[in-house]
């Protein structure tokens, strides 16, 4: 089955890291467009951090210099390291694959929340 | 940034009636728009692609149309499983952005 399983987030102090993955089967992340995107409480999509099946990153003025995306061949696994954590960062945070079409992003993982709390 | 606005922000609409929502970006994205509907407690699901494009699976009562900085996703009759928020996205250029949504509940 095609899917995206995340993990990793929780409930963390001010200035604090975590390290999100995002687990993909059935197809091979590294050769995909993958993509994280968050959502705060109530409010609409944005947009995070993306890397090329080159390799290269981009990253929201936001969350530039703060978070890092990255991705491991061996396990299929996508990540998005995310330090000096601020209340603002409070999402669910979700991994996606770009399609073929349109350069929309076709698969979704169900989300990992990330709660930014002192 | 290309900013993506959406109209209205909320419509209230029954079973089998026609929806129209509308998109619109600050500058001109040729069709590179994409529409998503998302449930509460659920991720976003993409409808359409490509501003036209109907994603595999997904009913034919929804369809889209434009280029440029205008745009329309319409459901022809709306389905009680259709209540839901919209989304819309562009992926013309970096930084990708989503319109601020678009709520379709029961009237």
């Amino acid at each position: 089955e095609v899917q995206l399983v995340e993990s990793g987030g929780g409930l963390i102090q001010p200035g604090g890291s975590l390290r999100l993955s995002c687990a993909a089967s059935g197809f091979t992340v590294s050769n995909n467009y993958m993509s994280w995107v968050r959502q705060a409480p109530g409010k609409g999509l944005e947009w995070v951090s993306s890397i090329y099946n080159t390799g290269d990153t981009h990253y929201a003025d936001s969350v530039k210099g703060r978070f890092t995306i990255s991705r491991d061949i061996s396990n299929n696994t996508l990540y998005l390291q995310i330090d000096s954590l601020k209340v603002e960062d409070t999402a669910v945070y979700y991994c996606a694959r770009r399609g073929d079409g349109g350069r929309a992003f076709d698969l979704w993982g169900q989300g990992t929340v990330v709660t930014v709390s002192s | 940034d290309i900013q993506m606005t959406q109209s209205p922000s909320s419509v209230s609409a029954s079973v089998g009636d026609r929806v129209t929502i509308t998109c619109r970006a600050s500058q001109g994205i040729s069709t590179w728009l994409a529409w998503y509907q998302q449930k509460p407690g659920e991720a976003p699901k993409v409808l359409l692609y490509s501003a036209s494009s109907l994603q595999s699976g997904v009913p034919s009562r929804f369809s889209g149309s434009g280029s440029g900085t205008d745009f329309t996703l319409t459901i022809s009759s709306l389905q009680p499983e259709d209540f839901a928020t919209y989304y819309c996205q562009q992926t013309n250029s970096l930084p990708v952005t989503f319109g601020p949504g678009t709520k379709v509940d029961i009237k």
